[in-house]
């Protein structure tokens, strides 16, 4: 069974851009979480997705937002991007309410 | 609101000894706990879980201790190998509902086994 894919692994932007990760979970995995890593601040909890509804929120501005397609596949998207923004962004998917959630290799972004 | 903690950035161990890797938690609505390792350029990697109805769970060299009282639980790795060298996550949950609740993760400990 193929793991969690995410898409691109690697990308460079400018300040004040925006950009869109995708991530493809595991078949038969029906939520989908996105998490931050920053050095030192672990992984900080973006959104997670359901049946393409939001279920979670972080405390992240607003330019931070995501979806869920019908085949489950997600998207995020960061506007007007800042320095602060260049991360290890993670995507995750489980298959239900009470189980442990697998993660991509992740997309890592330099905001330059 | 760091409600899962890590207080030891880094760990050093020799090969074939102990390692342990703690992690504490403030909210006492968490009933699952997870540990996950991640290894650089790589997304993390479930190892081992534990229920709150439960104060140990082992698989192979990996054994989870949950002390609920203190809300605090531990990672042992016995024997420690030379590839367990990784930054290990702790994450705690709620299950008691059937809603989809979200992941708290510790900071890190980044675990350096020495040959």
């Amino acid at each position: 069974k193929a793991g969690v894919t995410q898409t691109p692994r690697y990308l460079i932007k400018t300040r004040g851009q925006q950009v869109t990760l995708s991530c493809s979970p595991i078949s038969g995995h029906r939520s989908v979480s996105w998490y931050q890593q920053t050095p030192g601040q672990g992984l900080q909890f973006l959104f997670e997705y359901f049946s393409e509804t939001q279920r979670n929120k972080g405390n992240f501005p607003g330019r931070f937002s995501g979806r869920q397609f019908s085949n489950s596949r997600s998207e995020m998207n960061v506007s007007t991007l800042e320095l602060g923004d260049s991360a290890l962004y993670l995507c995750a998917s489980r298959q239900g309410v009470n189980t442990e959630a697998f993660f991509g290799q992740g997309t890592r972004l330099t905001v330059v | 609101d760091q409600q899962v903690k890590q207080n030891s950035p880094s760990l050093s161990v020799q090969e074939g000894r102990i390692s342990i890797l703690n992690c504490d938690y403030t909210n006492s609505m968490f009933d699952y706990f997870l540990w996950y390792k991640k290894y650089p350029a790589e997304g993390p990697t479930f190892l081992i879980s534990i229920s709150s109805i439960k104060d140990k769970n082992e698989d192979g060299r990996f054994t989870v201790f949950l002390n609920k009282s203190a809300k605090h639980l531990s990672l042992h790795i016995v024997p420690s190998q030379p590839g367990d060298s990784a930054v290990y996550f702790c994450a705690a949950s709620t299950r008691r509902t059937d809603n989809f609740n979200k992941f708290y993760f510790g900071s890190g400990t980044k675990l350096n086994v020495k040959p």
